[in-house]
This record gives structure tokens, sequence and C-alpha cells, in this order.
């Protein structure tokens, strides 16, 4: 497994702002994926991420509205653009490598939207 | 497109009682893995168990085990002796096991999730 931390834990923001949520993990692994939960729903992927490339997004999701970054095989980070109270949501990374067969998360950053 | 469903929206069991959550899933896939997380309030998303299709032996860890139904894609969970600290929501999840490009079959599908209640 891998230990993940995420910053924030939490945050409040207002719309029509911008938040950059970060994700590190401990080893160099191969996939980093950003999931978003609404309240009271399943997880939801929204891109994954890899190192020197474009991060590939799921239909719904477009890098305007989520831009990720993944500069090395540790850290990932995805910015919530132009926020709106739909926005409001626990953010999710994780993270799997080659010939690793679960993901392992991160512990989400709730963000509410005002 | 595959799908996974949780048919069971809340379950609750006793301390000590066992408790099985269900899981079916649709793929055309041969190959696949197939995984049970749990997410306390604390929303730490943990994987509680995994198993591969094509292994016919359902896995086991510790007080949590599966009976995977390949033919009918089935893959429930059952908790014995529930203890207080294993009430949370229960997500099963489904991955290919087939690499695409860009980690894209890596990503995870998941259930809706059933909220499970023990009860002292």
């Amino acid at each position: 497994s891998a230990v993940i931390s995420q910053k924030p834990s939490r945050d409040i923001c207002q719309r029509g702002t911008s938040l950059t949520i970060q994700c590190q993990v401990d080893s160099q692994v191969t996939m980093m994926f950003w999931y978003r939960q609404q309240p009271g729903q399943s997880l939801t992927l929204i891109a994954t991420a890899n190192q020197g490339s474009e991060a590939t997004y799921e239909s719904g999701f477009v890098i305007d509205k989520f831009p990720i970054s993944r500069p090395n095989l540790t850290f990932s980070t995805l910015t919530v653009s132009n926020m709106s109270p739909e926005d409001s949501s626990i953010y999710l990374c994780s993270v799997a490598a080659l010939r690793m067969e679960a993901q392992y998360f991160g512990p989400g950053t709730r963000l509410t939207v005002t | 497109a595959q799908t996974v469903t949780q048919s069971q929206p809340e379950m609750s069991v006793q301390e000590a009682e066992t408790v099985t959550l269900s899981c079916t899933y649709d793929t055309s896939e041969s190959d696949y893995y197939l995984f049970w997380y749990k997410q306390p309030p604390s929303r730490q998303m943990i994987l509680v168990i995994r198993q591969e299709a094509y292994k016919q032996q359902n896995a086991t860890e510790n007080r949590f085990s599966v009976n995977f139904q390949k033919a009918a894609k089935s893959f429930s969970l059952k908790i014995s002796d529930s203890q207080l600290g294993d009430a949370a929501m229960y997500f099963c999840a489904y991955r290919s096991a087939e690499v695409g490009s860009g980690g894209s079959n890596y990503k995870l599908t998941f259930g809706k999730g059933t909220l499970l209640t023990v009860n002292p």
C-alpha cells in the first residue's frame, strides 16, 4: 500500500473563486486519479493523471473546469475553477502502480462553496 | 461500459453477528478485479478485500470474506463477528484487468454503496 496525504482537508470557498487541492504520496506510483463524491453519493472519476502527459478526463469533466498537474511520480494537484455551490463535494485522490491491483485513497478534501 | 449495482442502501447487524452485503456487476470482460472498500464517517476510503476474476477461490481477510459467483456476476461481502468499528458505508468496485493506454483501464467503477449500522 501507500501513504497518501491531501491538502487542504477541508475548505469553504466563495462562488466564482478557485481552489487547488494537493495530493502527495510517499512512494513513486504510476497513476494518480481524482474522484469526486457528491453529498450522499458514490465516487465518480474526474480524471487520470499521468506524469509527463495531459490528464485523461472522463465524460462530463473538462480541463478548463478541473485542471490537473502531475509534475512527478509522487505529487499531483487538482484545481476546481470558477466554483459554484454544485461543486460542493469531497474530492479524493487515489494512486495505483503497475502490478498493483488495488487503488489506495487519500483522506479526501471536503469542499463547501457558498 | 461496466456497471456495479448494490441493491441494499442500508443494512444493520447486531454486534458479534454476521451480515452479508450484496453486489452485482455487468461486464463483457473475462478478466477483472473486484473490490470492497469501506468509508467510515472520517471519509477515508479503506480497502477491505479484493478478488481476481480468474481465481476460483473466494478471498478472505480475517473476519471479511467474499462469495464470488462469476457466472452470476455476483460479489457479496460477508462480515463475521461484527464489531462497532465496522459501521461505515461499504462500496463495491470493479476494475478491468487489461492495461489500457494512459492507465485508463485502472479506473474503478463504484456501486452506490450500502450503509452498515452495527447495533450494540
